[in-house]
């Protein structure tokens, strides 16, 4: 079971928005401005799209933004485009022993 | 251009050891912190350990402590994972990663590690 609680699926038609969720505790999720996202196509390596909840790095669209209230972080893609298709990791640090720790990933299907 | 290049994966049984290796370039290797993250088949994501620029400091997940050693080489842009008494449950892709305003900026290709008898 996967520290960070994440919906198993999410799906919308092009042009819509989604958001994907990332619960977890004030031990990590909430206690710190440290929660990353990734995205990863089928046999890819995983792509980081947001970092510190907010920010994109250079080359990530803009339809691309996070958020954070108290224990559950937030990804929203709007303007959906069929390449937006992958699994989604969101990731926090974490005051636990473990240090980093990885939600269990959302497969977002753009209809 | 940042590149990460895993090797040294394979089919080993269990109770056996593997190192990892993963080769740096298009960066100041010695100026990061980097970190090995771990995807079972059809999995999650795990972190599995990271290390400090000079090496001084490892942190690990528990699941591999006292198992799994992580070390680098800065001459040679190197980053290493040392595993011992692999289990089963160690089978998955091994991700490079390099480490930057905490979180993973780039990833390597991944490289397969197989425990298996």
């Amino acid at each position: 079971q996967s520290a960070l609680t994440q919906p198993a699926s999410v799906s919308g038609s092009p042009g819509q928005s989604i958001t994907i969720s990332c619960t977890g505790t004030s031990s990590d999720v909430g206690g710190y401005n440290y929660v990353s996202w990734f995205q990863q196509h089928p046999g890819k390596a995983p792509k980081l799209m947001i970092y510190e909840v907010t920010n994109r790095p250079s080359g990530v669209p803009d339809r691309f933004s996070g958020s954070k209230s108290g224990n559950t972080a937030s990804l929203t893609i709007s303007g959906l485009q069929a390449e937006d298709e992958a699994d989604y990791y969101c990731c926090s640090y974490t005051s636990s022993g473990t240090h980093w720790v990885f939600g269990g990933g959302t497969k977002l299907t753009v209809l | 251009e940042v590149q990460l290049v895993e090797s040294g994966g394979g089919l080993v049984q269990p109770g056996g050891s593997l190192r990892l290796s993963c080769a740096a370039s298009g960066f100041t290797f010695s100026s990061y912190w980097m970190s090995w993250v771990r995807q079972a088949p059809g999995k999650g994501l795990e972190w599995v350990a990271n290390i400090k620029q000079d090496g001084s400091e490892k942190n690990y997940v528990d699941s591999v402590k006292g198992r799994f050693t992580i070390s680098r080489d800065n001459a040679e842009n190197s980053l290493y994972l040392q595993m011992n008494s692999l289990r089963d449950e160690d089978t998955a892709v091994y991700y490079c990663a390099r480490e930057s305003a905490m979180t993973r900026d780039y990833w390597g290709q991944g490289t397969l590690v197989t425990v298996s008898s």
